[in-house]
């Protein structure tokens, strides 16, 4: 069965911390995606990345970073984690041109405190 | 305005009730998908279309391109229907999908 991998399903930081969120796939995907969930605002695109090394702002990349070194593992940085960043956050891949459609990660609640 | 719009946002159904969850965008594009996320967060695909209808057990999701309409249908709704419903499209030449804010679903038993 198919897979993308998220390692933690909740998290409690601080504010000020550094975070690191990590998403591994197991499909060869080429595109991987960070995203974040809100009530009333649904999935909003941080982060994209359609290759190793390479990686595309969405639409509200402020107050994070990504690191693609591999292809399978695609992380999401908090360089100094604030209470407004208290969310969900969901990992996803597809193929290019999304074709099959996307894969998501079982998400991430993070508690800024 | 959202680019994709879902109506209603919160459902509440009796069990064995037909349910309907609507969807309309704004853009073009090249495919709509139906997921599910139940609580907890994960999100788990229904359907991918591009035109008519696809059929899956108790669900049916239906698409009119000239409408830009989507909407997916549970017959016989049970309680482990009970979920977030979003709408995605795929935009026409990008890698990225907008989403819809979701339909939160509740059948009672």
């Amino acid at each position: 069965d198919v897979k993308v991998t998220q390692s933690s399903r909740y998290l409690v930081k601080r504010t000020g911390e550094k975070v690191f969120l990590e998403c591994v796939q197991d499909m060869d995907h080429e595109n991987m995606f960070w995203y974040r969930q809100d009530p009333g605002l649904g999935l909003r695109l941080i982060y994209f990345s359609y290759d190793v090394k390479m990686k595309e702002k969405g639409d509200i990349p402020e107050g994070y970073s990504v690191s693609r070194e591999k292809k399978e593992r695609f992380s999401l940085i908090l360089e100094s984690a604030s209470t407004n960043q208290t969310s969900m956050y969901l990992c996803a891949s597809n193929r290019p041109g999304g074709a099959g459609g996307y894969t998501f990660g079982s998400g991430t609640r993070l508690t800024v405190v | 305005k959202n680019e994709v719009e879902q109506s209603p946002q919160n459902l509440t159904a009796q069990e064995g009730e037909f349910i309907t969850i609507n969807c309309s965008y704004s853009v073009g594009i090249s495919a709509l998908h139906w997921l599910q996320q139940h609580p907890g967060g994960g999100i788990v695909s229904l359907f991918m279309l591009s035109s008519g209808k696809k059929k899956h057990g108790r669900l049916i999701a239906t698409i009119n391109i000239q409408e830009k309409h989507s909407s997916l249908h549970i017959t016989a709704s049970h309680p482990r229907d009970s979920a977030v419903y979003i709408c995605a499209v795929f935009t026409s030449g990008t890698y990225k999908y907008i989403f819809g804010t979701g339909t939160r679903l509740k059948v009672l038993a």
